[in-house]
């Protein structure tokens, strides 16, 4: 079974730029997921999708984040204009059922993302 | 809101040693507790996961976690290390149609 599948694996860009990432979930998964990790910390959600919809988005920094999933596959998360605090680990994961909090997360590898 | 304390930011054990690292939350409801691992190199995966019932819930590679409701704490443990356990840990809590929330994980280092 094909995994969660992210990229790019690493990106660096200059503060004010803007990057986007790109996740593809197990295929069937109906529950899609970003999260920030920053070194140190644990993963910390920025938004969640039920096929295209957004579940939960209250952490998204929405001046500057968005994500879409227009057809309930694939997502992309983009930073416009990226500041020195969002060099981070931007994980994706997805989930089979429809987000409840007992449902098993399967996780990609990440977007490793240095802001100089 | 739900949040999860990991007190133990680092540990280093020889192999053989027993393990216990440290998980508490803070939510006053029915909860989903978790442990996620990450190998060296490697996605995060699950190690165990405990929804109801036997709060003695035993996972992958010989880990268990006891979740013990009057203290609200789900501590994962292991009776001996190997070196190829070195590795981050987190705990996760869910709770209703939230999206899990993780501690700031433990980084184990295993000596051979």
């Amino acid at each position: 079974e094909a995994g969660v599948a992210q990229s790019p694996r690493y990106k660096i860009i200059e503060k004010r730029q803007s990057v986007a990432f790109w996740c593809n979930p197990i295929s069937g998964h109906a529950t899609l997921y970003w999260y920030q990790q920053i070194l140190g910390q644990g993963p910390k959600l920025l938004i969640q999708f039920q096929n295209n919809g957004v579940v939960d988005d209250s952490q998204l920094p929405k001046d500057r984040f968005s994500a879409e999933r227009l057809k309930g596959v694939d997502s992309t998360l983009k930073i416009q204009p990226a500041k020195l605090e969002d060099s981070a680990v931007y994980l994706c994961a997805s989930s089979l059922g429809y987000g409840l909090a007992n449902e098993k997360l399967f996780f990609g590898s990440g977007t490793q993302l240095s802001v100089l | 809101a739900q949040s999860v304390s990991q007190h133990n930011h680092h540990v280093i054990l020889s192999e053989a040693a027993s393990l216990e690292l440290g998980c508490n939350y803070s939510y006053g409801g029915t909860v989903n507790l978790f442990w996620y691992v990450q190998y060296p190199g490697q996605h995060l995966q699950l190690l165990l996961k405990y929804f109801s019932g036997d709060p003695l819930v035993k996972g992958i590679k010989g880990f268990e976690a006891e979740f013990i409701k009057s203290k609200f704490s789900f501590n994962l443990r292991k009776p001996s290390v190997q070196w190829s356990d070195t590795a981050e840990y987190f705990c996760a809590v869910g709770t209703g149609r939230r999206a899990l929330t993780f501690g700031s994980g433990t980084r184990l280092q295993v000596q051979p």
